[in-house]
């Protein structure tokens, strides 16, 4: 298994600002992952984090918005830029060890 | 296109058994089970890869029928424990092994004394 961590655990942002939030992972894993899940709702893919190249963004989510790091095989950031009161949701990453994948504790954000 | 759950809710009372399931409408290389309490992180409670295979921990067991498409957690002798929202996550053979997981609407499940 996987101990993930996300900091910071919640913010309150204002329109037009941007977030970076961190993702670690207390051992090397191959893939991990980024997702938004809105209170009440399902869990929806963002993009998968490649470690060494740029991030494979799922239907609906551009890089300019969304920019994703993976410098190395435990650490992975996801900036929300520009934010808008549609961006208010719980962001979590995810990571893969021998097919099972673990979340982190999610990060709440709320933009006014 | 995301897979359905069924049933949307259920409420039991301690000691009773429960079945949900999860649906595709794609041919599936994996399905993953989750339960998530209020204000907490989804928690993996197992895979199963094509082949057919049944799994299971403690009192909580699940199918997965590669040909039907559909996968089923089974959760018997309910504790109070097992209440929260369980989620089916699938990957398709069309994303088989890139860990892409596409989750189902989740199931609300409400265990009473």
């Amino acid at each position: 298994s996987a101990v993930i961590s996300q900091k910071p655990s919640r913010d309150i942002c204002q329109r037009g600002t941007s977030l970076t939030i961190q993702c670690q992972v207390d051992s090397q894993v191959t893939m991990m992952f980024w997702y938004r899940q809105q209170p009440g709702q399902s869990l929806t893919l963002i993009a998968t984090a490649n470690q060494g190249s740029e991030a494979t963004y799922e239907s609906g989510f551009v890089i300019d918005k969304f920019p994703i790091s993976r410098p190395n095989l435990t650490f992975s950031t996801l900036t929300v830029s520009n934010m808008s009161p549609e961006d208010s949701s719980i962001y979590l990453c995810s990571a893969q060890s021998s097919y099972e994948q673990y979340f982190g504790p999610g990060t709440r954000l709320t933009v006014t | 296109q995301q897979p359905v759950q069924s049933p949307q809710a259920v409420i039991l009372r301690e000691g009773e058994d429960a079945v949900i399931n999860c649906s595709s409408s794609k041919a599936l290389y994996s399905v993953h089970w989750y339960r998530q309490k209020h204000g907490e992180a989804p928690v993996f409670l197992m895979i199963l890869l094509k082949g057919g295979e049944q799994k299971g921990h403690d009192k909580i067991s699940a199918s997965f029928n590669e040909k039907k498409q559909q996968s089923s957690l089974y959760l018997t002798a309910s504790q109070l424990s097992y209440s929260g929202t369980y989620f089916c996550g699938t990957e398709d053979q069309g994303s088989s092994n890139t860990g892409k997981l596409i989750f189902g609407q989740g199931t609300t499940l409400q265990v009473k004394p």
